[in-house]
């Protein structure tokens, strides 16, 4: 079936260090979204993409859409404390967004 | 927060038993999507409503079924409860039509079922 793929699982960076995660889906999705989920929370809308090759920014954050549109990535400069939780990406495929299975962004003390 | 509201917080239910999830979303949001997700894996598509009807479905067996009402809430329903549907059941709504899974979804804080 279908499936997209995220990684790393974890990734700890030391405050002010850069974090990216990376998308793969086994087939072209119409759009991706980017939610973040706070340990205890819920998931919480970031942003959408829809365009082949595109990037947009939000503050410290850059997304990327691939050319093919089969991949994406989420990238963070500088993090901060603020930063901490779990990334998903979710492609949209056929009138349903398959979600990834998130990156947990850990802040090492 | 996000406007959407989910009962019960936390609910407690023996294999076999059958359990009712509700779902509240903001005026205007003709579109609910029920996910589960289980600790540290991403939600679980479970099926989509759009103005009253299923639109979609995701990997589920039947004893997993919906309903959405016209003031904006909606159900889930899950019979024969297994020791696997311990989860993290989350609704989401959006003010957008189910067209190529687009436009943001606004989650609910969630209903933490246990099966025992």
């Amino acid at each position: 079936g279908q499936q997209v793929m995220q990684i790393p699982q974890y990734q700890h960076v030391q405050e002010g260090e850069d974090f990216t995660t990376y998308c793969n889906s086994s087939t072209t999705l119409s759009n991706i979204q980017w939610y973040k989920q706070r340990p205890g929370g819920h998931p919480v809308f970031l942003i959408q993409l829809v365009k082949s090759g595109e990037v947009k920014k939000q503050k410290r954050l850059t997304f990327q859409f691939g050319e093919a549109k089969k991949n994406s990535s989420l990238h963070i400069t500088a993090t901060q404390t603020t930063d901490v939780g779990t990334y998903f990406c979710a492609g949209g495929s056929n009138y349903q967004l398959i979600w990834g299975a998130g990156t947990k962004l850990i802040i090492k003390p | 927060e996000t406007g959407v509201t989910q009962s019960p917080t936390h609910l407690i239910k023996t294999r076999g038993q059958q359990v009712t999830l509700r779902c509240s979303s903001q005026s205007g949001h003709n579109t609910v999507s029920w996910y589960q997700q289980a600790l540290g894996q991403g939600p679980q598509f479970i099926f989509q409503y759009y103005r009253e009807e299923e639109n979609g479905r995701g990997n589920f067996p039947p004893r997993f079924s919906g309903l959405q009402f016209p003031n904006y809430s909606s159900e889930l329903n899950v019979n024969a409860l297994e020791l696997d549907d311990s989860a993290l059941y989350l609704c989401a709504s959006s003010p957008t039509p189910p067209r190529l899974a687009g436009g943001e979804q606004f989650f609910g804080p969630g209903t933490r079922l246990t099966v025992l």
